[in-house]
């Protein structure tokens, strides 16, 4: 079936550099985007949605990419710091709120 | 946004006993769900809560296993029955505000069956 995944399953960059976190989705019914961040310990925290009549959505320090030719969403974080330090999940939401969820993408920032 | 508590935070469990998960939103919203997620691993619906009504179940999950309850629109319940080493999981209650479309989620209950 129809899923959302993550290009790389781990991500080492050091403090102050800018971070990018894929995913490739395969419904292009799939018409709202949400990105959320998992520390250790916690629930996923929302960070940035975008909608499917969007390219791109800027937020405090993070920006979405949304490429619907090649069904393809990136997160992007800029200045990373060791706060940063998460696992990242992408999630479409394409059907009256079935929601599905990527793998995940461990970040790690390096001091 | 919504403010999303779940009861208790953690807890180590026989096997063979139930646990239920209390799942309470500082304001009513339209939708609660209940996630899994093992070790590592990503999210996996188990069952979208209804109000008034019985829940629906995603495949692999059954209702004699994890029954839930949503007696109103704030609060929800999921139980963890005759529970076995693989319930060992976090258990993430999760909500769509009203007049809204971005799912919250609550800081997760972590259960160990031993």
């Amino acid at each position: 079936g129809e899923s959302v995944g993550l290009h790389l399953p781990t991500l080492s960059v050091q403090e102050g550099d800018n971070s990018i976190i894929n995913c490739a989705y395969s419904n292009s019914a799939s018409d709202y985007f949400i990105w959320y961040k998992q520390e250790s310990g916690k629930g996923p925290q929302f960070i940035i949605d975008i909608r499917s009549n969007m390219d791109k959505r800027q937020g405090q320090r993070v920006t979405v990419l949304l490429n619907k030719t090649v069904k393809h969403l990136s997160l992007q974080i800029a200045a990373t710091q060791p706060g940063d330090s998460a696992v990242y999940f992408c999630a479409e939401n394409y059907n009256n709120n079935d929601m599905r969820f990527g793998a995940g993408t461990r970040l790690t920032v390096k001091p | 946004s919504a403010v999303i508590s779940q009861k208790p935070s953690r807890d180590i469990c026989q096997r063979g006993t139930s646990l239920t998960i209390q799942c309470q939103v500082d304001s009513q919203v339209t939708m609660m769900f209940w996630y899994r997620q093992q070790p590592g691993q990503s999210l996996t619906l188990i069952a979208t809560a209804n109000q008034g009504s019985e829940a629906t179940y995603e495949s692999g999950f059954v209702i004699d296993k994890f029954p839930i309850s949503r007696p109103n629109l704030t609060f929800s319940t999921l139980t963890v029955s005759n529970m076995s080493p693989e319930d060992s999981s976090i258990y993430l209650c999760s909500v769509i505000p009203a007049r809204g479309e971005t799912q919250y989620f609550g800081p997760g209950t972590r259960l160990l069956v031993l």
